[in-house]
């Protein structure tokens, strides 16, 4: 079984761009979650995709967007890029709705630099 | 937002010595905790998910424990091996997210 796969692997923008990462899931998954890692920081939850519903939102600015498509796909879209978010950016899918139980299956990471 | 704090930040250990790590978060809240291992150049792979008090779980020589009630859960390795270097994260979730702590890094010395 194939697993999650991110694209881009590596990103660099400027500030004021805005920049669309991609997710696709394990097979058979619907829910797709993205997190935000940046250096000394533990993992920071975005948003979480739930068959094309948002069903959980972190605490970002509304310049961090997403979306899921019927296939389960999710992009992430940043839009007038800052310095600070330079990070990893990674996603990761899991199989069910009980989501607090449901192991995540993450994906390798998109490394956007906003220079 | 939700304090997770795990300890120690990092760890060099010999090949065969046995080590354990913490998480702390607060009791309130909690649907389940997840730990994760994350080895450089490659994705975070979930070890465990656990979800009641005095919950324990194996695999191999990893083990982990629960106290939901005081807020922590251990993570221990056996005869550590170089193949566990990696960074071990846990991850509560509150019902509705993950908030990962900062994880604690291990190097084994062969």
């Amino acid at each position: 079984k194939a697993g999650v796969t991110q694209t881009p692997r590596y990103l660099i923008k400027t500030r004021g761009q805005q920049v669309t990462l991609s997710c696709s899931p394990i097979s058979g998954h619907r829910s797709v979650s993205w997190y935000q890692q940046t250096p000394g920081q533990g993992l920071q939850f975005l948003f979480e995709y739930f068959s094309e519903t948002q069903r959980n939102k972190g605490n970002f600015p509304g310049r961090f967007s997403g979306r899921q498509f019927s296939n389960s796909r999710s992009e992430m879209n940043v839009s007038t890029l800052e310095l600070g978010d330079s990070a990893l950016y990674l996603c990761a899918s899991s199989s069910t709705t009980h989501s607090f139980t449901d192991t995540q299956y993450f994906g390798p990471g998109t490394r956007l630099t906003v220079l | 937002i939700l304090n997770v704090e795990q300890s120690p930040q990092s760890l060099h250990v010999q090949e065969g010595d046995s080590t354990n790590f913490t998480c702390s978060f607060p009791s309130s809240n909690f649907y389940a905790l997840h730990w994760y291992r994350w080895e450089t150049a490659k994705s975070p792979e979930a070890l465990f998910v656990m979800t009641l008090n005095g919950d324990e779980k194996k695999k191999g020589r990893i083990s982990a424990t629960l106290n939901t009630k005081e807020g922590y859960s251990y993570l221990y390795i056996k005869g550590s091996q170089p193949e566990d270097s990696a960074t071990y994260l846990c991850a509560p979730n509150t019902g509705n997210q993950f908030y990962f702590g900062t994880g604690t890094s291990l190097t084994v010395i062969p």
